[in-house]
């Protein structure tokens, strides 16, 4: 079956500093992947998506690249804000077989201090 | 523009009521409709999830189910709550298709139950 890993949280930064939140996938055919974020108190809100192989996601300063060679969609911002302090989950979509299920890491918690 | 709401947005209940949580979509039609539940720890239970009006699946057997009376109205229910029931429940919609779409999630009802 599929799968996503995310590294564990919480990851505390001080503003500005340089952000990763390393994603890897299992999937048995070719996904579409995404990072949602999650603020406190709220639903989760589409952050990025890429749906092919070297395609690079971008919004908000964040991006994320697939890369299908090491099945892994790491998120990265140059600099982070105060306000960026929320859950980011990770997440497939295959739709294989007509499975309209996707799949979700368990989150990772980011804490920026000012 | 598509929204997707949820209502309540809050609610104590005691064990052994029962629960009716609503959520309803704009701007769309046919989509797939979802039923998350979110425990501390963050992470995402999939309950039910709908491909059209009174086709649902379930994800996970306990004691609540779900209907879809109207192509974009999603309802969740239980006709006895256990304490084990508390948690955040997030519907979410997706569109119709390859399966491969991103996810849209609404505000969430809190449940807490006594």
């Amino acid at each position: 079956g599929n799968s996503v890993t995310q590294m564990e949280g919480p990851v505390t930064l001080s503003e500005e500093a340089f952000l990763t939140i390393n994603c890897t996938y299992t999937a048995t055919g070719y996904p579409s992947l995404f990072w949602y974020v999650q603020y406190p108190g709220e639903g989760l809100q589409l952050l990025l998506k890429a749906t092919k192989a070297d395609d690079k996601g971008s919004n908000k300063g964040f991006e994320a690249t697939y890369r299908k060679e090491t099945t892994s969609f790491h998120l990265e911002k140059g600099s982070v804000q105060v306000s960026d302090s929320a859950v980011y989950f990770c997440a497939l979509s295959e739709g294989s077989g007509g499975s309209y299920i996707p799949t979700f890491g368990r989150g990772t918690s980011l804490i920026v201090h000012p | 523009s598509q929204t997707i709401h949820q209502w309540p947005a809050t609610l104590v209940q005691p064990v052994g009521s029962p629960l009716s949580l609503e959520c309803t979509v704009e701007g769309t039609s046919n989509p797939n409709l979802y039923w998350y539940r979110q425990a501390a720890g963050r992470g995402l239970q999939l309950l039910f999830y709908s491909v059209g009006i009174g086709q649902i699946s379930s994800e996970v057997p306990q004691n609540l189910s779900a209907s879809r009376p109207q192509d974009r109205q999603f309802i969740l229910s239980s006709k006895k709550l256990l304490l084990s029931d508390s948690g955040f429940y997030l519907c979410a919609w997706s569109g119709q298709g390859t399966g491969r779409n991103e996810q849209y999630f609404g505000p969430g009802t809190r449940l807490t139950v006594t």
